[in-house]
């Protein structure tokens, strides 16, 4: 499932803003953007999702492009503690609830 | 609000034995899922299920596994005569009613580790 791509990896100094990109050149026009991140031995944590508009939240912040080809999840002042893998994952909320997961981002935050 | 509940958090079998995972969805959740995550690979999809009811089973193995949720109590998600293959990181996820069409986010459990020796 090639829907998503994200970057391998990416390093982050403590206290900055990390912006993760993710390219989803085919989404379709009904198809959500959502992120979520799992830390090293726990279960995925949903963190936002967007349409088509810009989204905020007390986790972080989403902006997507105005084609809707790509997005780019802001953590504004990253922590040690958001050290994890970060997955971009495109679905339908109308009929997809199986999640796909593919390799994500492995963010790492340095002091 | 307790988030998703899982146990046990660690399991270790022997091959042959019987795994029972469970798994206490978040108050007010009706849907529950399961995903299951092999060493040094992404989450797939494996059950998804309503009280009573399997909606969706399309991603667990043919053989040897099942998946529970009913009236009363957690879901179960039992694996009969492990072999060490089974062993993974199983997580399971729940979510509120469906909001008319659309399906709402999965928030996950802590995952249950099995390990088959």
């Amino acid at each position: 499932d090639a829907k998503t791509t994200q970057p391998t990896s990416m390093d982050c100094a403590e206290g900055r803003a990390a912006n993760l990109p993710c390219n989803h050149s085919t989404i379709s026009g009904n198809e959500y953007v959502y992120w979520y991140r799992q830390i090293h031995s726990q279960g995925p944590q949903y963190i936002i999702h967007g349409l088509k508009n810009n989204e905020t939240n007390e986790m972080a912040s989403l902006i997507i492009t105005e084609d809707r080809k790509s997005s780019t999840l802001i953590l504004p002042h990253a922590t040690l503690r958001d050290t994890a893998v970060y997955y971009c994952i495109v679905r339908y909320r109308s009929n997809d609830y199986k999640l796909s997961f593919g390799a994500g981002t492995t963010v790492t935050v340095r002091a | 609000n307790a988030g998703v509940m899982q146990n046990p958090r660690h399991l270790v079998r022997r091959r042959g034995q019987e795994a029972r995972l469970r798994c206490s969805p978040m108050k007010g959740h009706s849907h529950v899922y399961w995903y299951r995550q092999l060493p040094e690979e992404g989450l797939k999809f494996m059950v998804y299920l309503q009280k009573e009811n399997i909606i969706d089973e399309s991603g667990m193995p043919k053989e040897r596994f099942s998946a529970e949720f009913p009236k009363e109590g957690p879901s179960i998600l039992r694996i009969q005569q492990v072999v060490r293959g089974d062993s993974a990181a199983y997580f399971c996820a729940s979510s509120p009613p469906v909001d008319g069409r659309d399906y709402n986010e999965q928030f996950f459990g802590p995952g249950t580790r099995l390990t088959v020796l």
